[in-house]
């Protein structure tokens, strides 16, 4: 499987900042996900990632607040801007691999917005 | 979109007991079932799955059951051992045949030496 590498692995914030997460994976991928996962919740999609095209949004997640990049087929970003207390999660990517729905996840980025 | 449910939320068993975690799902087209294991610090790892067309599945002490006419699917964990403590969560596709997933809950199962 896919090994997929996330910088930061955590960080503290100051509220009003901006933060950018980078996904690197050691394969060429089609699609990338952006999950969060809230303290102590389940995982939530935010958006895909599509190289080549723009990223398409879950239903309360916006393009202003959570803007993604994806330059290539190995890498993408995910940008919290403007953060508050209430962005602080674990954010995680994840790249499917194959026609059968098998997703890896990287170990997650957990930022603390103070 | 299709919805999953996920009980209990935290399970203890004694060592060496079994453990079960059941998972509802409301799409009847859905057709592939992951279980997904985090432990502290790491992201989910995929532990096993299984697809509508067959109606249970094994790896060594993992097993996952399908009942697609009640639409649930359920882990079992046989022989339960110290590293088996972990968050479980179970995972239909947001829409069928796509990448996409909705997680279940999780279950945090904490297995008593």
């Amino acid at each position: 499987s896919a090994v997929i590498s996330q910088k930061p692995s955590r960080d503290i914030c100051q509220r009003g900042t901006s933060l950018t997460i980078q996904c690197q994976v050691d394969s060429q991928v089609t699609m990338m996900f952006w999950y969060r996962q809230q303290p102590g919740q389940s995982l939530t999609l935010i958006a895909t990632a599509n190289q080549g095209s723009e990223a398409t949004y879950e239903s309360g997640f916006v393009i202003d607040k959570f803007p993604i990049s994806r330059p290539n087929l190995t890498f993408s970003t995910l940008t919290v801007s403007n953060m508050s207390p209430e962005d602080s999660s674990i954010y995680l990517c994840s790249v499917g691999q194959g026609a059968l729905n098998v997703l890896t996840f990287g170990a997650g980025s957990r930022l603390t917005v103070l | 979109g299709e919805n999953v449910e996920q009980h209990p939320s935290t399970l203890s068993v004694q060592e060496g007991d079994s453990a079960v975690i059941k998972c509802t799902y409301s799409d009847s087209a859905s057709n592939y079932f992951p279980w997904y294991k985090q432990e502290l610090g790491k992201g989910p790892q995929l532990i096993i799955d299984i697809r509508s067309n067959v109606g249970e599945k094994k790896d060594q002490r993992i097993a996952v059951t399908l009942n697609k006419t009640a639409k649930h699917f359920s882990l079992h964990i046989t022989e339960t051992q110290p590293e088996d403590s972990a968050v479980y969560f179970c995972a239909a596709p947001i829409i069928q045949g796509a990448q996409k997933l909705v997680f279940g809950q999780g279950t945090r199962l904490t297995i008593n030496p």
